[in-house]
């Protein structure tokens, strides 16, 4: 049974787009949602982190935006480039310090 | 930095032979995490400690044990290899207080 539904599985975007990943859970005591992105021959890396209390959290070119009452986030790349081709991960986990549930991976290829 | 070190990066062993994976963080953290990781499956979480000596299975623990007798390190332990688990496999560790992860670099596993 998978907890954290992700999606699409594979996607490629042009140079400048916007990349969008979705991210759907079933556990209201889920209290954090973050996303993390893997280059091929490496771990995966924290990327950016949201908590319930907010719907949108920015850093740079990346943004998640968390809708509580339909239990989904999703993390856009704005302008994105080709060093962004990278697997995305989303996850979530219940409190502090306790194991994270993944999603299954959004690979990305971002053309030049 | 946080630095998390794997043993091999790619590994290469037979059917019903004992295979240790080690793993070791230099950051002091409490947490420790086993993981592997497979196409469209994502991140699966096998194994966690809290602290040394103790361990907890995660959601696919079967045909795996851990060994955590120093706090920096932590085993993975395939009894007997099957073709199954080939995959690669993360070890990732985090504060006893914090959701943060930080992931090691990955072993491929091979099992002929």
């Amino acid at each position: 049974q998978q907890q954290v539904k992700q999606s699409p599985q594979s996607l490629i975007v042009q140079k400048g787009g916007i990349s969008i990943i979705n991210c759907a859970y079933e556990n209201t005591a889920f209290d954090y949602f973050p996303w993390y992105q893997q280059f091929p021959g490496k771990g995966p890396a924290l990327l950016i982190a949201i908590r319930p209390d907010v719907s949108e959290k920015k850093e740079g070119r990346f943004t998640i935006s968390f809708n509580k009452s339909a239990k989904q986030f999703s993390l856009h790349i704005m302008d994105s480039q080709p060093g962004d081709s990278a697997t995305y991960f989303c996850a979530a986990s219940k409190e502090y310090g306790n194991k994270l549930v993944f999603g299954a991976g959004t690979i990305l290829r971002v053309k030049s | 930095d946080v630095k998390v070190t794997q043993s091999s990066r790619y590994l290469v062993k037979r059917t019903g032979e004992k295979v240790f994976l080690e793993c070791v963080q230099d950051m002091d953290h409490e947490n420790m995490f086993w993981y592997r990781q497979d196409p469209g499956l994502g991140l699966r979480l096998i194994y966690f400690s809290y602290d040394v000596k103790m361990k907890e299975k995660g959601d696919i623990p079967e045909g795996y044990s851990v060994s955590r007798e120093k706090k920096e390190r932590f085993s993975l332990i395939l009894e007997s290899a099957s073709t199954n688990q080939t995959s690669m496999y993360l070890c990732a560790s985090s504060f006893g207080g914090g959701n943060e992860q930080f992931f090691g670099p990955g072993t491929r596993l091979t099992v002929l």
